[in-house]
């Protein structure tokens, strides 16, 4: 089994639609994260979590909703979209809490394309 | 603000050598990552520099110069498989990670 898993790898939403992505980590990590990643631009930190609770939350809209209902699971809930939240929406896992100078294990992201 | 920069894109032959660099911005420093990330991959952690001097780990290398604010990447020996983007990271005096935008690095045959 690879590190990072997330589910699915590849979706395509309307504005009005409700989904959510999937991660779960298989390394026996503590922190957990979701990035957004779009076209030649910097890794955008979302959300972290830390032992399961929310540690970093950087400005992101509401229409974007986290959830860790344990060490090893993480979601993110997604309703009311815009066409500019396309992009690759990566989770990661660390060890220790939050970032620190352990390296992120990142999975293979979800391709997100609202229409 | 805070501002990490590196090189949009870079080309080099097969069997080189290439040099990729980061100059960075940032408020306190507490390391310095790099990642590799292949084209629909998951970016994979390749190297972490705290202290100034060369690191070296096999075909890739990676230096950092706190004073001028300054790291690269070096990979020898390139092969095909090298082509992917490399991204840069720092970690601030809050633990923040200041990431890159990435070089897309191109391997020619």
């Amino acid at each position: 089994e690879t590190g990072v898993t997330q589910t699915p790898r590849h979706l395509v939403m309307g504005m009005t639609n409700k989904k959510s992505l999937k991660c779960e980590q298989h390394l026996g990590h503590n922190a957990m994260y979701w990035y957004k990643q779009s076209a030649k631009k910097p890794l955008e930190l979302m959300f972290v979590y830390s032992l399961e609770e929310r540690v970093e939350n950087n400005s992101v809209p509401s229409r974007f909703s986290p959830e860790c209902p344990n060490s090893s699971h993480l979601f993110l809930h997604l309703h009311t979209l815009q066409p500019e939240d396309s992009a690759l929406y990566l989770c990661a896992s660390s060890q220790g809490e939050g970032h620190r100078n352990s390296p992120l294990h990142f999975g293979n992201g979800t391709r997100l394309t609202v229409t | 603000g805070q501002n990490i920069d590196q090189p949009t894109e870079m080309t080099a032959t097969e069997g080189a050598i290439v040099q990729i660099n980061c100059t960075y911005q940032t408020s306190g420093f507490n390391g310095l990552f790099w990642y590799q990330q292949h084209a629909g991959e998951a970016p994979t952690f390749l190297s972490y520099n705290v202290l100034d001097g060369l690191e070296e780990k096999g075909r890739f290398s990676s230096f950092l110069s706190r004073s001028k604010g300054y790291s690269y990447l070096l990979l020898k020996e390139l092969q095909m498989k090298d082509s992917a983007s490399y991204l840069c990271a720092v970690l601030d005096s809050n633990y923040q990670l200041i990431w890159g935008a990435g070089t897309k690095l191109i391997i020619k045959p």
